[in-house]
């Protein structure tokens, strides 16, 4: 069975700290992605990686940026966190090829940014 | 770009009574078709998914879908619900490009089943 962990399901920050949110896959995907979801906007991308150390923005990267430093890992960092940016987090990955591959989600960290 | 139209945030059904959640999508060019659940307090999982071929998918827990390319659409169908059915549906396209990763997501539909 695919396994996408994510390191919290709740977390709360206050305005300006610096967030890392964690994803660990473990079965050799190459992509994995960050998607915010929020009530009437459904999933929106924030960024993708398709290799370690590569990484593409999504529809949404501004106040974002990203780690691959390792195939199993992709962490998700806010900078300076700001309240718009309260909201799910979802984690997922899949192999590479042909673009049938299905994507498999994490359960979520919920952010509540203070 | 493609697009996904999800046009029934809420669908509330009787349990045991059928059920059909509407998705149509946008895009000039062929396209993968995904229909995606959201249990509560869950990340998402695949019910199924349209490549080619037979236009009426089949998928997990007794759901279907059926590819209209006339209709650009892709409805979700159940002929009877049950109460564990309740949960977030959410349905996605894809570029038929080799090597294009990239799911653009509709906004969801949250089912209720009524005891």
């Amino acid at each position: 069975d695919v396994k996408v962990t994510q390191s919290s399901r709740y977390l709360v920050k206050r305005t300006g700290e610096k967030v890392f949110l964690e994803c660990v896959q473990d079965m050799d995907h190459e992509n994995m992605f960050w998607y915010r979801q929020d009530p009437g906007l459904g999933l929106r991308l924030i960024y993708f990686s398709y290799d370690v150390k590569m990484k593409e923005k999504g529809d949404i990267p501004e106040g974002y940026s990203v780690s691959r430093e390792k195939k199993e890992r992709f962490s998700l960092i806010l900078e300076s966190a700001s309240t718009n940016q309260t909201s799910m987090y979802l984690c997922a990955s899949s192999f590479s090829g042909s673009g049938h591959n299905e994507q498999f989600f994490g359960p979520g960290t919920r952010l509540t940014v203070l | 770009a493609q697009s996904v139209t999800q046009l029934d945030s809420q669908v509330p059904v009787f349990e045991e009574a059928p059920v059909e959640l509407r998705c149509n999508y946008s895009s000039s060019v062929s396209v993968y078709l995904f229909w995606y659940v959201q249990y509560p307090n869950q990340g998402l999982q695949l019910l199924l998914k349209y490549l080619s071929g037979s236009t009426l998918v089949k998928g997990i827990n007794g759901f279907e879908a059926e590819f209209n390319k006339s209709q650009t659409s892709f409805h979700l169908r159940k002929p009877s619900v049950h109460i564990s059915d309740t949960a977030e549906y959410f349905c996605a396209v894809r570029v038929a490009n080799f090597g294009n990763e990239k799911l653009t997501f509709g906004t969801g539909t949250r089912l209720t089943i009524i005891p």
